[in-house]
């Protein structure tokens, strides 16, 4: 079985601050995970995904997120915020094999102007 | 090409009434979901299915049934609704299991009183 943690349920950042959400995740096989975003009363859309090639993934709006094996981690990054990135990020997990995707608790963030 | 659709968008129940939610995708993904989201809690998946005719259960299936009569559509049923069934309801599908980004529906805001 699989899981993640997402630290803070909350995160406020200045518009033009560095964006850093943290995800911690546990799995007994491979990994692959996820960064999803949700816009106030919309689904989620998919940020980026790792799937084992580069660590470094790159993703849209300008986030990316590193996936670090021996902290098992794999936090959401943006240089600069923007008001527009407010909104609640998911990091999910699921694995190699059968696992099914499990998600985090959620982040919400808010840009402060 | 629509994505993923849901109906109804919102929904109010009494008690014990029944309903079914329609799910619809056109994207000929072979993997479909149905999770619930509650605050504080993320996503938790309800059902799931791996092709037209299959369902699973996922991590909180009680109170819910579902059916893939057709690959595009996955209808999610509440024969005897309570409260603690007031959620969001978010539909989704994958061209393939694990990797596969998940394509989310707008959702289902359903109250039961």
């Amino acid at each position: 079985a699989q899981s993640v943690t997402q630290l803070g349920s909350h995160v406020s950042v200045s518009e033009g601050a560095l964006v850093l959400l943290r995800c911690n995740y546990s799995s007994s096989v491979p990994p692959y995970l996820f960064w999803y975003v949700q816009y106030p009363n919309q689904g989620l859309q998919l940020l980026l995904k790792y799937t084992s090639a580069a660590t470094l993934v790159k993703g849209i709006n300008g986030f990316e997120a590193e996936f670090k094996k021996s902290e098992t981690s794999f936090h959401l990054t943006k240089p600069s915020a923007h008001m527009s990135d407010a909104a609640e990020y998911f990091c999910a997990v699921s694995g190699a094999g059968n696992e099914k995707l499990t998600f985090g608790t959620g982040t919400r963030l808010t840009i402060i102007p | 090409n629509a994505g993923v659709t849901q109906t109804p968008k919102f929904r109010v129940l009494k008690t014990g009434q029944s309903m079914t939610l329609l799910c619809a995708q056109d994207m000929n993904h072979e993997y479909m979901y149905w999770y619930r989201q509650d605050p504080g809690m993320g996503l938790r998946l309800i059902h799931y299915s791996v092709g037209e005719g299959t369902t699973a259960k996922g991590e909180v299936p009680d109170g819910y049934n579902v059916s893939r009569l057709k690959k595009q559509n996955f209808l999610l049923g509440l024969e005897s609704a309570a409260p603690s069934q007031t959620s969001v309801y978010f539909c989704a599908s994958s061209y393939s299991w694990g990797e596969g980004t998940q394509y989310f529906g707008p959702g289902t805001r359903l109250t039961v009183l």
